[in-house]
């Protein structure tokens, strides 16, 4: 039982350049979370999912895009990165709206 | 979500008891307190959380005081690998479509040799 998983551990990318952040888990959970954590800021929520077939926007949501491919995964994508993107992204996965584990995290540096 | 209230930071020996705070004034009755602790370059790990009653699990007690306006998380024999940022968290289990969870500052808890 690994819980919650991401790939890469770490990128680093250029202004404009795509890329897809990917997040598995393997606890049967209905939600899942992408959060970024910057320094200072605390880790604030950019997408959600409360279940199979369904996500929302969380408190910045902009350049970002989500997939919920399936109930084991949820990706994030960056259709054109920023340097106001590099941060450390967390993916997180809960039963309904009870505790939320998380992974441990990808890395992403903007130039 | 109610606001939570914890000092900036913390320290204990190597195997005493951490007793870390926290203030949450404004909790209302449905909402449970959380912890959450966040080590170095590592995703923030679940530790425990209540409504009303103390609660133990195999990381750490949680202490809720009666009228619930705050809330104490032991760890009883600390270790240096429990350095690390402590997040407290009130959360309502009933919360809409945004189950967000809002992360303050916490409380760095250094344990020392």
């Amino acid at each position: 039982n690994a819980g919650v998983t991401q790939t890469p551990k770490f990128q680093v990318l250029k202004t404009g350049q795509s890329m897809t952040l990917q997040c598995a888990q393997d606890m049967n959970h209905n939600s899942m979370y992408w959060y970024r954590q910057d320094p200072g800021m605390g880790l604030r929520l950019i997408y959600y999912s409360a279940s199979e077939g369904t996500t929302d926007k969380g408190e910045v949501p902009n350049g970002y895009n989500v997939s919920r491919l399936n109930k084991r995964e949820f990706s994030l994508r960056l259709e054109s990165a920023a340097p106001s993107q590099t941060s450390v992204y967390f993916c997180a996965s809960s039963v309904a709206k009870e505790t939320q584990y998380f992974g441990p995290g990808t890395r992403l540096l903007v130039l | 979500d109610a606001k939570t209230t914890q000092p900036p930071s913390m320290d204990c020996a190597e195997g005493r008891a951490a007793n870390l705070p926290c203030n949450h004034s404004t909790i209302s009755g449905n909402e449970y307190v959380y912890w959450y602790r966040q080590i170095h370059s590592q995703g923030p790990q679940y530790i425990i959380h209540g409504l009303k009653n103390n609660e133990t699990n195999e990381m750490a007690s949680l202490i809720i005081t009666e009228d619930r306006k705050s809330s104490t998380l032991i760890l009883p024999h600390a270790t240096l690998r429990d350095t690390a940022v402590y997040y407290c968290i009130v959360r309502s289990p009933y919360t809409g479509a945004n189950s967000k969870l809002t992360f303050g500052k916490g409380i760095t808890l250094s344990v020392r040799p």
